[in-house]
């Protein structure tokens, strides 16, 4: 079956500082794949996508690119701030050319924490 | 635009209990999806109806049931409750069809004790 594996967390780092999250995927056809965000006490909100190999979804100053070869999906973000501090969620919508009805598979969740 | 919205916020119910949970998508959105959340971990797929009709179903058991009303609005029921059915529970919306992209709405805290 489908599946979506998350490096472990939390993740804690300093304003200003690099951020990776790593994702890998197991999915048959040609999955879509999703970063979303939970702020504490809020439900999911998406943050990027991208729905082919080698697409690059961006946001906010987040990126991750589609790496059908690793079977990857890393977040990264060049500087983080504390209003970035959230649960960030990898996610992937397996359907052949994207024609999912939309069942979402997720990662179990990285917690980040940025300090000041 | 209003987003998608969840009734009620917050549940406590007793082991053995009925719960139900209500959905109402963004506008213009046939397709709702409902995932549970167990503290810590990420989403679970429950369940996925478009246009009315159950389109997707994840491993939960028969206890939990839902439906989708002309207005697109959903509910999710959920019998003979468990300890272990406590959870935040989200409903999420999209246009349907070859859509994938899902907004979520805030969730619903439901408490089992």
């Amino acid at each position: 079956g489908n599946s979506v594996t998350q490096m472990e967390g939390p993740v804690t780092l300093s304003e200003e500082a690099f951020l990776t999250i790593n994702c890998t995927y197991t999915a048959t056809g040609y999955p879509s794949l999703f970063w979303y965000v939970q702020y504490p006490g809020e439900g999911l909100q998406l943050l990027l996508k991208a729905t082919k190999a080698d697409d690059k979804g961006s946001n906010k100053g987040f990126e991750a690119t589609y790496r059908k070869e690793t079977t990857s999906f890393h977040l990264e973000k060049g500087s983080v701030q504390v209003s970035d501090s959230a649960v960030y969620f990898c996610a992937l919508s397996a359907g052949a050319g994207g024609t999912s009805y939309g069942k979402l598979t997720f990662g179990q969740g990285t917690i980040l924490t940025v300090h000041p | 635009d209003a987003g998608v919205t969840q009734s009620p916020t917050h549940l406590i119910k007793t082991r053995g209990q009925h719960v139900t949970l209500r959905c109402s998508p963004i506008s213009g959105h046939k397709s709702v999806s409902w995932y549970q959340q167990v503290l810590g971990q990420g989403p679970q797929f429950i369940f996925q109806y478009y246009e009315k009709e159950e389109r997707g179903r994840g491993n939960f058991p028969d206890r939990f049931s839902a439906r989708q009303f002309p207005n697109y609005s959903s509910e999710l029921n959920v019998n003979a409750l468990l300890l272990g059915d406590s959870a935040l529970y989200l409903c999420a919306s999209s246009v349907g069809g070859h859509r994938n992209e899902q907004f979520f709405g805030p969730g619903t805290r439901l408490t089992v004790l």
